[in-house]
């Protein structure tokens, strides 16, 4: 199963707050999961990524945190700025394929 | 370095035309990917190459769709006969080998089948 859930499909945060987002997977072979952030009328640039070795990666206010067992994975991103709102997409990559999420819509208002 | 680059950035075109997209991927990266990005949707793999040779093609309609990538560099995407579900953006990415999963993408073609 190749598929890899995210949600929400929409999120309003304050400025300053923080932001979740949230993905799952039930293929166990997938061996490595990036965030893309994506602006209106851009590509898809790669954020942050994580393996399954470990169970958070840090950088800046972005944060992973993974949960092998779970079958889970999410993007944290403290103190939300109104320049983080874009599309936020999950995936995961087995089998030399990536596997995008449906994607995250986030609003920081200030 | 110089990012993916892709041509048209917009297209629009009427049901039953023919249309190409162009991408000149990073320099040195020998996997390239076209992908189908519905709005609201995510990044749908259609082919993915490595050098010249073709990985995975399992959700391209290849009645219709097509690819090459013949010098193991730029890659063209075409559509033939184009339908009004493929109204999309069309985004071009390539990783190297070192770093697979790691995926650069161009700005996008947006086509709009009318």
């Amino acid at each position: 199963q190749q598929q890899v859930k995210q949600s929400p499909q929409s999120l309003i945060v304050q400025k300053g707050g923080i932001s979740i987002i949230n993905c799952a997977y039930e293929n166990t072979a997938f061996d490595y999961f990036p965030w893309y952030q994506q602006f209106p009328g851009k590509g898809p640039a790669l954020l942050i990524a994580i393996r399954p070795d470990v169970s958070e990666k840090k950088e800046g206010r972005f944060t992973i945190s993974f949960n092998k067992s779970a079958k889970q994975f999410s993007l944290h991103i403290m103190d939300s700025q109104p320049g983080d709102s874009a599309t936020y997409f999950c995936a995961a990559r087995g089998y030399q394929k990536v596997t995008f999420g449906t994607g995250t819509k986030l609003q920081v208002i200030p | 370095e110089a990012g993916v680059a892709q041509s048209p950035r917009y297209k629009i075109i009427e049901k039953r035309q023919s249309v190409a997209f162009w991408c000149n991927p990073i320099s040195g990266h020998a996997t390239l990917y076209w992908y189908q990005q519905i709005l609201g949707q995510g990044p749908k793999l259609l082919i993915q190459f490595q050098n010249n040779g073709v990985v995975d093609d399992s959700q391209l309609p290849k009645d219709r769709f097509s690819a090459e990538r013949l010098k193991g560099v730029d890659s063209t995407l075409k559509i033939q006969p184009a339908k009004l579900e493929d109204s999309a953006v069309y985004l071009c990415a390539s990783s190297s080998i070192s770093s697979p999963g790691t995926q650069y993408f161009g700005p996008g073609t947006r086509l709009l089948v009318l």
